[in-house]
């Protein structure tokens, strides 16, 4: 059974640009959330998809946008980086539209200069 | 709003003890899930134990129980017998139809 994998773990952007970050769910699962953890910080619900819907979100503005796609992987885009938006970005696979047990990748570290 | 309060930033024990950690939540609603998570150092979050509000009996997996408290919407994890792998930071969730909410998180460390 293969664990949620996140892509890049590590990358630094300057503010403006815009960055894409990449997760692949757990074996079997349908439904994908990301959250953002400044540091020293509990995590902060960004959106969650199930079946390639965006069915919740959290208090982020529009330049933070997703997708999910066919096969369950997801992506997470930000624009117009702000240097607020450095953080770790943590993806989490769970079954099904209901919040069930999340599975969590390592993340990816963004540094926003 | 719903909000989650962890009001330990940082707590430690000697291996083989039994810690509690805190945790209080606000909401008006009456059909909610709380969860607790621990993020080792290696920074993957794992899921510790969960418990469904309309459930009055508390969860216990092996070490680790609830004392979940509805009327006073507290929700506490104790950890019997501490061992040095539960190093790690707790974040109680708190989970309403279709939005989570972590706390802030505690920092326990299990000393030798």
């Amino acid at each position: 059974e293969t664990g949620v994998t996140q892509s890049p773990t590590h990358l630094i952007k300057t503010r403006g640009q815009q960055v894409t970050l990449r997760c692949s769910s757990q074996s079997g699962h349908n439904t994908v959330s990301w959250y953002q953890q400044a540091l020293g910080q509990g995590p902060q619900f960004i959106f969650q998809y199930y079946r390639e819907e965006e069915n919740g979100r959290g208090n982020f503005p529009p330049r933070f946008s997703g997708l999910q796609f066919p096969n369950y992987s997801s992506e997470l885009n930000v624009n117009a980086l702000e240097l607020d938006d450095s953080a770790l970005y943590l993806c989490a696979s769970s079954l099904g539209q209901s919040w069930g047990e999340l599975f969590f990748g390592e993340g990816s570290r963004l540094t926003v200069l | 709003a719903q909000t989650v309060t962890q009001s330990q930033p940082e707590m430690s024990v000697q291996e083989a003890e039994t810690v509690t950690l805190s945790c209080t939540y606000d909401t008006s609603e009456n059909n909610y899930y709380l969860f607790w998570y621990k993020q080792p150092p290696s920074r993957q979050m794992i899921l510790v134990i969960r418990q469904e509000a309309y459930k009055q009996q508390n969860a216990t997996e092996n070490r680790f129980s609830v004392n979940f408290q509805k009327a006073a919407k507290s929700f506490s994890l104790k950890i019997s017998d501490s061992q040095l792998g539960d190093t790690a930071m707790y974040f109680c969730a708190f989970i309403l139809d279709d939005k989570i909410i972590f706390g802030k998180g505690t920092r326990l460390h299990i000393l030798p």
